[in-house]
């Protein structure tokens, strides 16, 4: 059972535009989500996340949204570098100090 | 920030033989580590989460005779995978978190590439 999902296997965008990653999730009882970027053989760094009592944050070129009703997120990247393309992973967690759950990740590549 | 060191990197063993992948936490106390499996174009998969000075909790499907967890210290804990099998061979990493570090989101280590051969 995915309670996590990013439906999305790859996107590919034009350096300088909006990247967009999509995530759902079933259980509405999570409270706090995150995305996580990940390069081949390494592990994931950490880099925004939103607590489910908000329905935007935003830092630097990153701005997550989160829409409760509807159960998704999605993580914006404007305007898009080379250096961003990796796998992003959303995750969610019910609460403090506890397991993350992970989409199946999204493969970003930004073309110069 | 928060680092957290993985080792070893890479490793290649024979079927059969047993392997020691060590997590630390480098600069902070790390109340709870998590161990996943990611295999190729897959996500990553919570096996077990560890508090320290008690045992594993492992999730459904995970065999814990077979993937033995030992957080012993408060900036240590090791995952042994026991009698490696071909099928065994996958992408570990693990994380930790503490709670001052939360908001942050968890700390991952870099990841070991276990071969098994």
């Amino acid at each position: 059972d995915q309670q996590v999902k990013q439906n999305s296997p790859s996107l590919s965008v034009q350096e300088g535009r909006i990247s967009i990653l999509n995530c759902d999730y079933t259980n509405s009882m999570f409270d706090y989500f995150l995305w996580y970027k990940k390069y081949p053989a390494e592990g994931p760094t950490f880099l925004i996340s939103i607590s489910s009592i908000k329905d935007k944050n935003e830092d630097g070129r990153f701005t997550v949204f989160l829409n409760k009703s509807a159960k998704h997120l999605s993580l914006h990247i404007v305007p898009s570098q080379p250096g961003d393309s990796a796998v992003y992973f959303c995750a969610a967690t019910l609460n403090e100090a506890q397991k993350l759950v992970f989409g199946q990740g999204t493969r970003l590549t930004i073309n110069p | 920030g928060a680092v957290v060191s993985q080792h070893p990197s890479r490793v290649i063993c024979k079927s059969g033989t047993s392997v020691k992948i060590e997590c630390r936490s480098l600069d902070f106390q790390a109340t709870t580590m998590f161990w996943y499996r990611q295999f190729p174009k897959q996500s990553l998969m919570l096996m077990a989460t560890s508090n320290e000075g008690s045992k594993a909790t492992y999730e459904q499907g995970v065999e814990k005779d077979k993937f033995l967890i030992n957080h012993a210290s408060l900036t240590l804990s090791t995952l042994t995978v026991t009698s490696a099998h071909p099928e065994d061979s996958s992408f570990y990493i693990c994380s930790a978190s503490a709670p001052a570090f939360f908001r942050d989101g968890y700390t991952f280590g870099s990841g070991t590439r276990l071969t098994v051969v």
